[in-house]
């Protein structure tokens, strides 16, 4: 088993629409979640973190799950400018510096 | 602000070549990552610096990668010997200090091919 998974994608959705994106992680003892966002050609850039009681940015919820090992990422109201790779990124350790990219997720928003 | 800054942006190199690859990090960043990114993947972490003490470099695939940052600013990772398998974006990042939850800035990359 890989130690991030995600859904496979890609994802097409109209504009408005409501998606969510689904990860899952290994290993238990890990600390940090993000979700970082990637555009084509582009290096990747953080979405948001996301934390235990989980966390809203604007259009952006981010959830936790710890006992499942479970993290999602909710996107509502789609713009065209959402159209990216999405990927969930888990710390390896307790230590928190070996990070650990899962293959992402690719949204294309379509107008 | 500047940000991170990497070179070359694309770089060909000829099997069994020798390439290093340069990054530049954030002013004042305490922390410094390399990723390997193959198409179509997400990012696989390489190593990791904090300061000039490499910290964790159990991402390298062999002893043909070496990285270093002797001042603890910019590193060069260097792959002796390439292999076509070599062929990805080398992404450098950095972070302000060791916390484990803080923001990496990424750079736009190193495209390496090997033919």
């Amino acid at each position: 088993r890989k130690e991030v998974e995600q859904d496979p994608g890609p994802f097409n959705v109209p504009e408005g629409a409501t998606v969510a994106f689904n990860c899952t992680y290994s290993n238990s003892a890990s600390q940090s979640f993000f979700w970082y966002r990637q555009d084509c050609r582009k290096e990747p850039k953080l979405l948001m973190s996301v934390y235990s009681s989980g966390n809203e940015d604007g259009r952006f919820t981010a959830q936790l799950n710890r006992a499942s090992q479970y993290i999602s990422l909710l996107i509502r109201d789609s713009k065209l400018s959402d159209s990216a790779t999405y990927l969930c990124v888990v710390n390896r350790d307790n230590y928190g510096q070996n990070f650990v990219f899962g293959p992402g997720t690719r949204l294309s928003v379509l107008p | 602000g500047a940000g991170v800054s990497q070179s070359p942006r694309y770089k060909v190199a000829k099997r069994g070549q020798d390439v290093a690859l340069r990054c530049d990090p954030i002013s004042g960043h305490v922390s410094l990552f390399w990723y390997q990114q193959a198409l179509g993947q997400g990012p696989e972490f390489l190593t990791y610096f904090q300061n000039e003490a490499q910290l964790d470099k159990s991402g390298l695939p062999s002893d043909r990668f070496f990285a270093e940052r002797p001042e603890g600013s910019v590193s060069t990772l260097k792959i002796q010997r390439t292999q076509q398998e070599d062929s990805a974006v080398y992404l450098c990042a950095s972070s302000p200090d060791g916390l484990p939850y803080n923001e990496q800035f990424f750079g736009p990359g190193t495209r390496l091919t090997v033919l």
